[in-house]
């Protein structure tokens, strides 16, 4: 079992579709980002957060540290919003490096 | 302030030479972590260093692989006599302190043929 799980793995979802995107970790973290990642591009670090939530533009981050769950919300999606999320867990202690989830694909359709 | 440099972007080598990956940091970071995303696979840590020392270097290969973050200029992640299994996306991501945000580069993505 990977130490970062994410749910789905894929979504095809419409133009103004209100999306989430899960995540479960079972290390001890520091924080926990949200990482974007367009085709054959770079990385983009959306969010870290450690507790509560996180707002910016359409995007909103939540963290349950009890539960070791957080997610993604992503309003009134549109196409560009087409790319990997990514979660990542900042580990505790240490060189606190990153542990990475799959990533889920999400395709939002015109 | 440019953003974390990495170059170059795209690099094809033949099996058996040597590749040389920089990463740039953003200005005032010290430390720097290296990354691979082998194809179709999610992204694994590599190496961790802060200026002119290895802090962890426990998901490094044992042979091949050597890094190092030199009082100046770029990190540089090296991998001698290449083989196929190398390609893949090379990131690098650079924070200024422990527990701070990391920003990562736009990678380099290797293509051994």
């Amino acid at each position: 079992k990977n130490e970062v799980e994410q749910s789905p793995q894929n979504l095809t979802a419409q133009e103004g579709e209100f999306i989430t995107i899960n995540c479960s970790y079972s290390v001890g973290i520091s924080a926990l980002h949200w990482l974007q990642q367009h085709p054959g591009g770079g990385i983009v670090s959306l969010f870290m957060l450690s507790s509560g939530k996180k707002k910016h533009g359409r995007l909103i981050a939540t963290i349950n540290i009890q539960e070791k769950h957080s997610s993604l919300h992503i309003t009134a999606s549109h196409p560009r919003d087409s790319a990997v999320y990514i979660c990542a867990a900042k580990t505790q202690g240490g060189s606190e490096k990153l542990v990475f989830g799959k990533g889920m694909k999400l395709t939002v359709n015109p | 302030n440019a953003g974390v440099m990495q170059n170059p972007r795209h690099l094809v080598r033949r099996r058996g030479q040597e590749a040389r990956l920089r990463c740039s940091p953003m200005k005032g970071h010290s430390h720097v972590y290296w990354y691979r995303q082998l194809p179709e696979e999610g992204l694994k840590f590599m190496v961790y260093l802060q200026k002119e020392n290895i802090i962890d270097e426990s998901g490094m290969p044992k042979e091949r692989f050597s890094a190092e973050f030199p009082k100046e200029g770029p990190s540089i992640l090296r991998i001698q006599q290449v083989v196929r299994g190398d390609s893949a996306a090379y990131f690098c991501a650079t924070q200024d302190q422990l527990n701070t945000e990391a920003f990562f580069g736009q990678g380099t993505r290797l293509t051994v043929v």
